[in-house]
């Protein structure tokens, strides 16, 4: 079945460092690649996505790549903000048969970034 | 996106009792979902809702525990039945937008058993 890893937490970080988030994947086909975020006290939100090897998601200058050669879409950003302060879940969507649309999430990364 | 609300946004409930919680969509979506975030875990899908007909359950979570309804194409409800502390989490209910492939989430019930 699929499976979503990411590496292990929390992540702490001074503001304006760089920041990695690894995700690998293990999925039948070619399923979709999605970030997503939790802020404090907020609702999941969709932070990029990748449908085919080799897009390159992207927003709120974050950026994600879909490599399908290593089965990975790591998370990064060039300068963390402390209001980037928050939880980051990778996940993938099946996109066919009766596993349609079904999300399959890692198990969350807390990133905590101090002034 | 999608405007989605669910009530109640969070109850404490005693063991043995049952909830049902409200997922209302700004649009019709054929695609809905219902998850499951434990404290301090990740989310995990219990059931596709299908409009018209029986909801599709994940292994693991079944109908008597978790009925689901669907009356139409934006609104679903989830139940969960003789709570139990082990089922304090948060639930969630998404939507996919099947042209983009995109799936939205709901602002969640937290649900306190005790």
């Amino acid at each position: 079945g699929n499976s979503v890893t990411q590496m292990e937490g929390p992540v702490t970080l001074s503001e304006e460092a760089f920041l990695t988030i690894n995700c690998t994947y293990t999925a039948t086909g070619y399923p979709s690649l999605f970030w997503y975020v939790q802020y404090p006290g907020e609702g999941l939100q969709l932070l990029l996505k990748a449908t085919k090897a080799d897009d390159k998601g992207s927003n709120k200058g974050f950026e994600a790549t879909y490599r399908k050669e290593t089965t990975s879409f790591h998370l990064e950003k060039g300068s963390v903000q402390v209001s980037d302060s928050a939880v980051y879940f990778c996940a993938l969507s099946s996109i066919g048969g009766t596993s349609y649309g079904k999300l399959t999430f890692g198990q969350g990364t807390i990133l905590t970034v101090h002034p | 996106s999608a405007v989605i609300s669910q009530k109640p946004s969070r109850d404490i409930c005693q063991r043995g009792t049952s909830l049902t919680i409200q997922c209302q969509v700004d649009s019709q979506v054929t695609m809905m979902f219902w998850y499951r975030q434990q404290p301090g875990q990740s989310l995990t899908l219990i059931a596709t809702a299908n409009q018209g007909s029986e909801a599709t359950y994940e292994s693991g979570f079944v109908i008597d525990k978790f009925p689901i309804s669907r009356p139409n194409l934006t609104f679903s409800t989830l139940t969960v039945s003789n709570m139990s502390p082990e089922d304090s989490s948060i639930y969630l209910c998404s939507v996919e937008r099947e042209w983009n492939n995109e799936q939205f989430f709901g602002p969640g019930t937290r649900l306190t058993v005790l």
